[in-house]
């Protein structure tokens, strides 16, 4: 049974770095596999932000400029977002998902609210 | 950066009938488009990929096709628990992008 679990912070202050934590079982960081991030603002639609693959390529949406970090510990099956300057405008609920071309195994998404 | 422009935003369909979804890609995608179903409070599920292939325990009902940068959504016979929010998305070139998301009502 493949299944995925975001953790980390509910409440991030602005301009603060968040850190989220995507732990998945019953697959392998394999050829071909990568885990990605998804957000959703509330109401809003789906917003791709990052994916780390296999091989440690990784790649970002470019609407972020460089505020994303990816990175993988297959010793743990994790993968870890960072996402510097946080602003309100960032608040969401944060999915991770795996990446076999399309993501077909999903978190259930953890929100973050960004507020001072 | 490849745009997804879904349409409608918003469907009205009554229950037996069929739905048409639409998405169309800015620049080519190769067919590397996958649809999802997404419920209040839930996560996205998986519905189609490689533009034409449905995923795994999707029922028949759903069914998607591509002709060059345009990509549909087709549901037969619609069932209640179909009334959900829909997002197309690619995954060309190791990249990913979402359309806007069309919200399927009922009539």
């Amino acid at each position: 049974q493949i299944t995925l679990k975001e953790s980390g912070p509910t409440l991030v202050k602005p301009a603060e770095t968040l850190t989220l934590t995507c732990s998945f079982s019953g697959f392998s960081l394999d050829s071909g596999v990568g885990v990605g991030w998804i957000r959703q603002p509330p109401g809003q639609a789906l917003e791709w932000l990052a994916v780390i693959y296999w091989d440690d390529d990784w790649r970002q949406s470019p609407s972020l400029m460089g505020r994303v970090t990816i990175t993988k510990d297959i010793t743990k099956n994790q993968v870890v977002l960072t996402l510097t300057n946080m602003d309100p405008a960032d608040t969401a609920t944060y999915y991770c998902a795996r990446r076999r071309g399309s993501f077909d195994a999903w978190g259930q998404g953890t929100l973050v609210i960004v507020s001072s | 950066e490849i745009v997804l422009t879904q349409s409608p935003g918003t469907l009205y369909v009554s229950p037996g009938e069929s739905a048409t979804l639409s998405c169309r890609a800015s620049q080519s995608v190769n067919n590397n488009l996958a649809w999802y179903q997404q419920k209040p409070g839930q996560a996205p599920r998986l519905l189609i990929y490689a533009a034409t292939t449905r995923a795994s325990g999707v029922p028949a009902r759903f069914s998607g096709s591509a002709s060059g940068p345009d990509f549909t959504l087709t549901i037969t016979g619609l069932q209640s628990e179909d009334f959900a929010v829909y997002y197309c998305q690619h995954y060309h070139n190791w990249m990913a992008s979402f359309g806007q998301g069309t919200k399927m009502q009922i009539k």
